[in-house]
């Protein structure tokens, strides 16, 4: 499968708890991109990278959330001290035309 | 923040009909692109659309852009209920390269 792979698919975690999402993008894509999507809207965008560089955050990216793509391949999403407010589906692409993977679906209880 | 309003918020149509959606956006952009999400899925592209282009189609599906207007269009022609889904247009900003999605439209095309 040479598509962007996200793992996991889901995760249901307790508040308080940290989770951590991957994102595999399509090898020879330079750029990748996190979003959240809640029920009923369009995906919000949280940031993007350049190979290993992260280029943009998001106001909606508190400093619960950080982002990394160490070696300019795959991508960690963390959310330390989850609130239900996190609660959401996190998306993540990679370039040129963006193609999204399934997703992870986050629940907090 | 949402740079891109669809409309209409939600159609209904028979099978066979024609499916019109638009989008307007705000500021200069690189380009425009339409995806399609299933309920609870992620996001399938459907087609780009670049600010120096009019129009462009993909099997049954046709995008315009109007960049004087902000605007642009999906038209699924002989829609089948297999094309029930939400969609959404997504803009790059001149001088980004992150994509700003719309509020989606949700299509239901009944059998």
């Amino acid at each position: 499968d040479t598509g962007v792979s996200q793992n996991p698919r889901h995760k249901i975690t307790k508040r308080g708890q940290n989770v951590t999402f991957r994102c595999d993008p399509i090898s020879e894509h330079n750029r990748l991109y996190w979003y959240r999507q809640t029920l009923g809207q369009g995906p919000e965008f949280l940031t993007y990278f350049q190979n290993e560089a992260q280029l943009e955050k998001s106001r909606l990216l508190s400093d619960r959330f950080s982002a990394e793509r160490p070696k300019g391949s795959f991508s960690t999403l963390e959310i330390q001290r989850t609130e239900q407010g996190d609660s959401a589906m996190y998306l993540c692409a990679s370039s040129a035309e963006a193609f999204f993977g399934q997703g992870t679906r986050l629940t907090v209880v | 923040s949402q740079q891109g309003e669809e409309d209409p918020q939600a159609l209904s149509i028979q099978e066979g009909e024609n499916a019109t959606m638009n989008c307007s956006y705000k500021t200069s952009i690189n380009n425009l692109q339409w995806y399609r999400q299933n309920s609870g899925r992620g996001l399938v592209h459907l087609i780009l659309i670049r600010s120096n282009e009019r129009e462009k189609h993909s099997g049954r599906l046709r995008v315009t852009l109007d960049t004087s207007k902000k605007s642009s269009s999906l038209l699924i022609t002989a829609s089948r209920a297999a094309d029930t889904a939400s969609y959404f247009c997504a803009t790059v900003t001149s001088g980004t390269y992150k994509y700003i999605f719309g509020t989606g439209t949700r299509l239901k095309v009944l059998a």
